[in-house]
């Protein structure tokens, strides 16, 4: 079956634009997740969504950086004001359930690339 | 707070010579550790999920294990299409957000 797709695949903005990231999960997942992985840094978790429950923000690193997601499906994550330090390849996964008490296995999307100039 | 390292950072095998890859984890209440291979300009693909020490679980020339403390990815008799960043994470206690490590590069030569 399809996995998760992610649009676009390579980004290239000015500092101080806005943009927008899309994620499409893997048909069923009610679970997703975006993370950011940076030149010489590991995967850092950003933000999760269960379902109707409030999503987990913790992970956003300021208050430029938001996401929703659209009849438990679709997400968009997007980042105001864009900076340099922004720039990382954005990873967005969705699982079949997302709590506890098992660990349930998150299925990654290809990353959409973003460069800030 | 859940933390991962991994070990070597890089490893470098000829053809055919088996090693293993490390990954310590601490976690509070560990719900699963998951093990990722990563191509360059891909995304993570899924090879393992361990629940509990001394599970073990295999795929081709791939065997993961797990202890209380730590994980080992055994490569047999590796080939060169076994190159890529190989990513480990945890899954604990209440969280659901899966923690990382670094990542192994592997190369293997032929």
């Amino acid at each position: 079956g399809a996995g998760v797709s992610q649009s676009p695949s390579n980004k290239v903005t000015e500092k101080g634009k806005d943009v927008e990231l899309r994620c499409d999960p893997i048909s069923g997942h009610t679970a997703l997740y975006w993370y950011r992985q940076s030149l010489g840094q590991g995967l850092e978790f950003l933000i999760y969504f269960q379902g109707n429950s409030a999503p987990d923000k913790s992970g956003l690193p300021s208050d430029r950086f938001s996401a929703e997601r659209t009849g438990g499906s679709v997400s968009t994550l997007t980042i105001q004001r864009t900076q340099q330090e922004d720039s990382a390849v954005y990873l967005c996964a969705s699982s079949l359930v997302g709590g506890p008490p098992w660990g349930d296995t998150q299925y990654f999307g290809p990353g959409t690339r973003l460069t800030v100039l | 707070e859940d933390q991962v390292t991994q070990s070597p950072e890089a490893l470098r095998l000829q053809e055919g010579e088996s090693s293993s890859l490390n990954c310590s984890y601490t976690v509070s209440g560990l719900r699963g550790l998951f093990w990722y291979r990563q191509d360059p300009g891909k995304g993570p693909e899924f090879l393992f999920t361990l629940y509990s020490a001394g599970e073990e679980k295999e795929k081709e020339r791939l065997k993961a294990t797990l202890t209380k403390k730590e994980s080992f990815l055994h490569i047999t008799a590796p080939k060169p299409e076994d190159s890529a960043t190989y990513l480990c994470a945890v899954q604990g206690g209440a969280n659901s957000k899966l923690t990382f490590g670094k990542g192994i590069t592997l190369s293997v030569r032929p």
